[in-house]
């Protein structure tokens, strides 16, 4: 009952490279997301897909890429890392991006950069 | 501005004590509100959902209301164990524009500790 795995849980970098955040989910969910949660704010939208082959920006998306190949998978790439994108981030998925549809969050990874 | 506004920041309650949470929303067009709980180093797990026409909803010893022509909502922890310390979010979702999808808002959380 895997539900939506994140990898690394903690990841240091140091500015200027380059990393990819990995997120599966196991519930054939159409919807996933990418958040970030830094201290005092709510989650901000990065990036979400809604099916497999398209994607689209959030409220924050500068600095990062995202690509859904297939249903599971929901990578989040970034791609010079700059210490603004130090923050925990959480991969979601949803059925569909309908109204009363539950998100399921993964555990979440710290990055750190420097 | 959309925005969701959650008090207090934090709150310390000893065990076996009740606890209210509060949300103030200025989401339009509101669709439905959510809470969360999200332990330390963990990812938030959903709690309830409210739409506009329920006023209370329950889980265990949560219960959740809701008042939509106030846009408050309030998270009641009845008989605290210490495993109830953690984060509790709110979240407003967004009534999509036809064809779209529904957003959501987050709150900054209330962070409770229980201690015995």
């Amino acid at each position: 009952n895997a539900g939506v795995t994140q990898t690394p849980k903690f990841q240091v970098l140091k500015t200027g490279q380059s990393m990819t955040l990995q997120c599966a989910q196991d519930m054939n969910h159409e919807y996933m997301s990418w958040y970030r949660q830094d201290p005092g704010m709510g989650l901000r939208l990065i990036h979400y897909s809604v099916g497999a082959g398209i994607t689209d920006q959030g409220e924050v998306p500068n600095g990062y890429n995202v690509s859904r190949s297939t249903t599971e998978d929901f990578p989040l790439r970034l791609l010079s890392a700059a210490p603004s994108q130090t923050s925990v981030y959480f991969c979601a998925s949803r059925l569909n991006g309908q109204a009363n549809t539950e998100a399921f969050f993964g555990q979440g990874t710290r990055l750190t950069v420097v | 501005k959309n925005q969701v506004e959650q008090s207090p920041q934090s709150l310390i309650i000893l065990e076996g004590k009740n606890c209210t949470l509060q949300c103030n929303y200025t989401v339009s067009p509101f669709s439905n509100l959510r809470w969360y709980k999200q332990d330390t180093g963990r990812g938030p797990v959903s709690l309830t959902i409210m739409t506009f026409s329920e006023n209370t909803k329950s889980n265990g010893r949560y219960t959740a209301t809701l008042d939509a022509d106030t846009k408050q909502s309030s998270l009641h922890i009845t008989a605290s164990q210490l495993s109830d310390s953690a984060s509790y979010i709110c979240v407003v979702s967004l009534k999509p524009f036809s064809g779209g999808y529904n957003k959501l808002i987050f709150g900054a959380g209330t962070r409770l500790a229980v201690h015995p």
